[in-house]
């Protein structure tokens, strides 16, 4: 089975400065991919940025980029110049490409980043 | 193109009611699923639809079930609510040639 841990349930950055949110994840499986979503006060699930497993360069949103590990199974994200808008919980998911439940995401348990002014 | 949308966007049942949670979908994706967050426990799957006509259990279908009524709609029902079904249901759906899942505005229910 396939689990997502998040180690930090809450971190703080100040408004134009730069902070990492760690992601660790554990599979067997060697085809699959990741994600990060942002979930602000107003409850949306919104999709931040993804990374399919066999590419090795990692993904980049604006300011938004990953860190993906795959040895080490770990997809960090690094959010340069925050803004008070990017105040949300965070959320790491997993998912397969292949097999019976491929499709179907696992989450960690998320990070609550706040920006302050 | 509203996307994914649900109803009702809050719900307070009393122990032993029963509701269906209503979601629609008009990116025309084959894949739809229901998902509830609990504080500190992120997302957690109950059901899923792969395509009209077929649903799954996900991790934790206990006390509920679906109906994937057409192409658009996926419903999810509690028979008989229970205090520890009180959390949010978020909706989701999925095209074929993708990965990213896209969300519901989510349903806040509490359950007394």
């Amino acid at each position: 089975a396939q689990t997502v841990t998040q180690s930090q349930p809450e971190m703080s950055v100040q408004e134009a400065e730069t902070v990492t949110l760690s992601c660790t994840y554990d599979t067997s499986e060697n085809n699959y991919y990741l994600f990060w979503y942002k979930q602000p006060p107003s409850r949306q699930m919104i999709l931040v940025i993804r990374q399919e497993a066999y590419k090795q360069q990692n993904a980049t949103e604006n300011r938004f980029s990953v860190n993906f590990q795959k040895a080490a199974k770990s997809f960090s994200l690094k959010i340069s110049d925050s803004q008070l808008g990017d105040t949300a919980m965070y959320f790491c998911a997993f998912g397969l490409r292949t097999g019976g439940s491929q499709g179907n995401l696992i989450f960690g348990k998320g990070t609550k980043l706040s920006v302050k002014p | 193109n509203a996307g994914v949308t649900q109803t009702p966007k809050f719900q307070v049942l009393k122990t032993g009611q029963s509701m269906t949670l209503q979601c629609a979908q008009d990116m025309n994706h084959n894949s739809m699923y229901w998902y509830r967050q609990d504080p500190g426990m992120g997302l957690r799957l109950i059901y899923y639809s792969a395509s009209e006509g077929t649903t799954d259990k996900g991790e934790v279908p206990n006390g509920y079930n679906v109906s994937r009524l057409n192409k658009r709609e996926f419903s999810l029902r509690l028979e008989s609510a229970a205090p520890s079904q009180t959390s949010v249901y978020f909706c989701a759906s999925k095209r074929d040639t993708a990965y990213e899942q896209y969300f519901g505005p989510g349903t806040r229910l509490t359950v007394t």
